[in-house]
């Protein structure tokens, strides 16, 4: 069974520029997570989609943040315009189900750098 | 105040040696709990929930304190592949999971 995949694993760009994160969970997963890693910090919570539909999008920092997952399969974040304090890590995760303790398996996640 | 704290170490123990970790958490309404294995510049990975009962899974043992709010990691005989950072995670009745910020794990040959 292929796990989470992100992509890509790495991005620099530019303050003001536009990145766009993909992330593919694992087939027949309904749940899909955003989350991120700020250096020194611990992983936050940014958003939980259940197929298509946000569920809990509580996390995300701003409106310069935006996920989608369009046909409930795979999902984007594009951050735009980048800002300084946006690096870090950033990790998606799926799970089946919806509550009952189901445990979420992470991708390898996608180290943004933003200059 | 975090939702969940951990001594963030490091732990640099002797192979074979048997070491502990403890998390705390906030919410005394939380559903669920984990812990995950994070390897250097990889992405965390289950290790075990943690049930009300408490459970082994091999050298690893999770126990659950609901009164105390408090979770544990006893691992036996560590192994120098057990060098990691082991991350607290705690699901609230909103399904969001809280990590804490992990325990830095080095087991020394």
């Amino acid at each position: 069974e292929a796990g989470v995949t992100q992509f890509p694993s790495h991005s620099v760009i530019e303050k003001g520029q536009t990145v766009t994160l993909r992330c593919d969970p694992i087939s027949g997963h309904d749940n899909l997570y955003w989350y991120r890693r700020v250096m020194g910090k611990e992983i936050k919570f940014l958003l939980h989609f259940v197929k298509e539909s946000k569920q809990d999008e509580s996390g995300m920092p701003n409106n310069r943040f935006l996920a989608e997952r369009t046909g409930g399969t795979y999902s984007t974040l594009k951050v735009q315009p980048a800002e300084l304090e946006d690096s870090g890590v950033y990790f998606c995760a799926s799970s089946q189900g919806f509550g009952g303790g189901q445990p979420q398996h992470f991708g390898d996640g996608t180290r943004l750098s933003i200059l | 105040r975090k939702e969940v704290e951990q001594d963030p170490g490091p732990f640099n123990v002797p192979e074979g040696a048997t070491v502990a970790f403890n998390c705390t958490y906030s919410n005394s309404a939380s559903q669920s709990f984990f812990w995950y294995r994070q390897d250097c510049r990889k992405e965390p990975k289950l290790l075990m929930s943690v049930y009300s009962s408490g459970n082994e899974d091999g050298r690893f043992t999770a126990q659950l304190n609901r009164a105390s709010q408090y979770i544990s990691l006893l691992i036996r005989d560590s192994k120098l592949s057990d060098s990691a950072t082991y991350l607290c995670v705690v699901r609230d009745t909103g399904n969001q999971f809280y990590f804490g910020t992990g325990t830095s794990l080095t087991v020394i040959p």
